[in-house]
């Protein structure tokens, strides 16, 4: 089946330090992988995706993922975190075959950022 | 601006009652999708609609209806027969048409419903 893990459900990192959320995922096929962020009360806002070719993606606020076949995995980097980046993020796999475009999502990583 | 239109953005009820949450989008998707998100859980799939007139139970459909007449509504009722229905309700759509993937999903800004 087909499923995704965020080990930490929780992380606080200083501000300027860098970040690395991971994500795992259990998929037969090629997967489409995306990672979403979510501020307390609002909708999921696209940080970055993945569908093929360079495995290693920008997206917007300056994160970046990368894919490692071999390990089924899709972290989310970040070189220097801003206060501003305190929020939930949540990584996400799909589409299945005749299922149309739904994704599954983890639990989701909360991030608190010091001062 | 396109976008996902969700109202209302805070809902009682009472146990018992019946209550639709709406979603509407103007950025002429195809397919629509209802999420349940719980803390801790991260976000379940209830039901989603591929094609006007159609659609299909998620994970976790018992308890809710949905209806899709118009490509650009899909509102969902949670039903008196829904357990825990205390939760925040995403509504999202996407290009996607049948097994034709076209794009990620774009999100509405959420329901919060309270069952008193």
């Amino acid at each position: 089946a087909q499923s995704v893990t965020q080990p930490d459900i929780h992380i606080t990192v200083s501000e300027g330090a860098s970040l690395e959320l991971r994500c795992n995922y259990s998929y037969g096929a090629t997967p489409y992988l995306f990672w979403y962020v979510q501020s307390p009360g609002q909708g999921l806002q696209l940080l970055l995706k993945y569908f093929s070719g360079d495995t290693l993606v920008q997206g917007i606020k300056g994160f970046e993922a990368e894919f490692k076949r071999s390990q089924s995995s899709f972290n989310l980097r970040k070189p220097s975190v801003h206060w501003s980046d305190a929020a939930e993020y949540f990584c996400a796999v799909g589409p299945f075959r005749g299922q149309g475009g739904k994704l599954i999502f983890g639990q989701g990583t909360e991030l608190s950022v010091k001062p | 601006d396109g976008g996902i239109t969700q109202s209302p953005k805070y809902l009682f009820r009472k146990e018992g009652q019946n209550v639709t949450l709406s979603c509407e989008q103007n950025l002429n998707h195809d397919a629509m999708y209802w999420y349940r998100q719980d803390p801790g859980q991260g976000l379940r799939l209830i039901y989603y609609s591929q094609i006007v007139n159609d659609f299909q139970k998620g994970d976790i459909a018992e308890g809710y209806s949905v209806s899709r007449e118009k490509k650009e509504s899909f509102p969902l009722t949670v039903t008196s027969a829904q357990k825990n229905p205390t939760a925040f309700y995403l509504c999202a759509s996407s290009k996607t048409t049948g097994n034709s993937y076209a794009g990620e999903l774009f999100f509405g800004e959420g329901s919060r419903l309270t069952v008193l």
